[in-house]
């Protein structure tokens, strides 16, 4: 069973980057996209961007002029960079797999979270 | 964006109750949502895939429905740990985009 560890700094003053990573465990990075998803408090879940086994990339146009994903296939796990960050970019971030296969699509499983909070 | 409207915010319901939860999309989707649950500080599960389809190990008390722009999840007899927030998860188009979650509370 897929199982996804995340980890990175939690607190950051403002126009840090913020850096996550998450592993992969028992699993296969292809055939998935590897993806990022935050919750800002009291807020909806906003899904922040993508990236397959080979590279391909999308994002949120809110967020893609400050965000790279990044995978590691040797090393099985995938990361978020987050540039320049404010306040507004405090929430939970999560890592998870997004499963393409048609009639079979879903985002699981997720990784435990990681608060990130943002405070001069 | 697809924008995804969730209906409602919140709700009071008693165990045994039947709930149904609803989103509309801005556009035609298909059937391409899921249906999450969330718990306080722990990550959503996923609890319906691709509208209608129970995942592996969730009760059948659980059930969703639509195509195109309406869906809807529903529990036939709420349960004591089904008291949690659920949200809609649309994947027919770039961004992804959530509704923004009803939250089921003991009354």
């Amino acid at each position: 069973q897929v199982q996804l560890q995340q980890w990175g700094a939690g607190l950051l003053k403002p126009l840090e980057t913020l850096s996550l990573t998450c592993a992969v465990h028992g699993g296969s990075l292809s055939g998935y996209y590897w993806t990022w998803i935050r919750q800002p408090p009291g807020k909806r879940l906003e899904w922040i961007g993508e990236i397959s086994h080979v590279r391909s990339t999308s994002y949120n146009p809110s967020l893609k002029s400050r965000v790279t994903i990044s995978i590691d296939t040797s090393r099985e796990r995938f990361s978020l960079n987050l540039r320049s960050v404010t306040a507004a970019d405090t929430a939970v971030y999560y890592c998870t797999r997004f499963s393409p296969s048609v009639g079979y699509t879903w985002f699981d499983p997720w990784g435990q979270g990681t608060l990130v909070t943002v405070s001069s | 964006d697809i924008q995804m409207t969730q209906s409602p915010s919140s709700l009071s319901a008693s165990v045994g109750d039947r709930v149904t939860i609803t989103c509309r999309a801005s556009q035609d989707i298909r059937n391409d949502i899921g249906w999450y649950q969330q718990k306080p500080g722990k990550a959503p599960e996923r609890l319906i895939y691709v509208a209608s389809n129970l995942h592996s190990g969730v009760p059948s008390r659980f059930s969703g429905s639509g195509s195109g722009t309406e869906f809807t999840l529903t529990i036939s007899s709420l349960q004591p740990e089904d008291f949690a927030t659920y949200y809609c998860l649309q994947h027919n188009g770039y961004p992804r985009t959530f509704g923004q979650g009803t939250k089921v509370e003991m009354k």
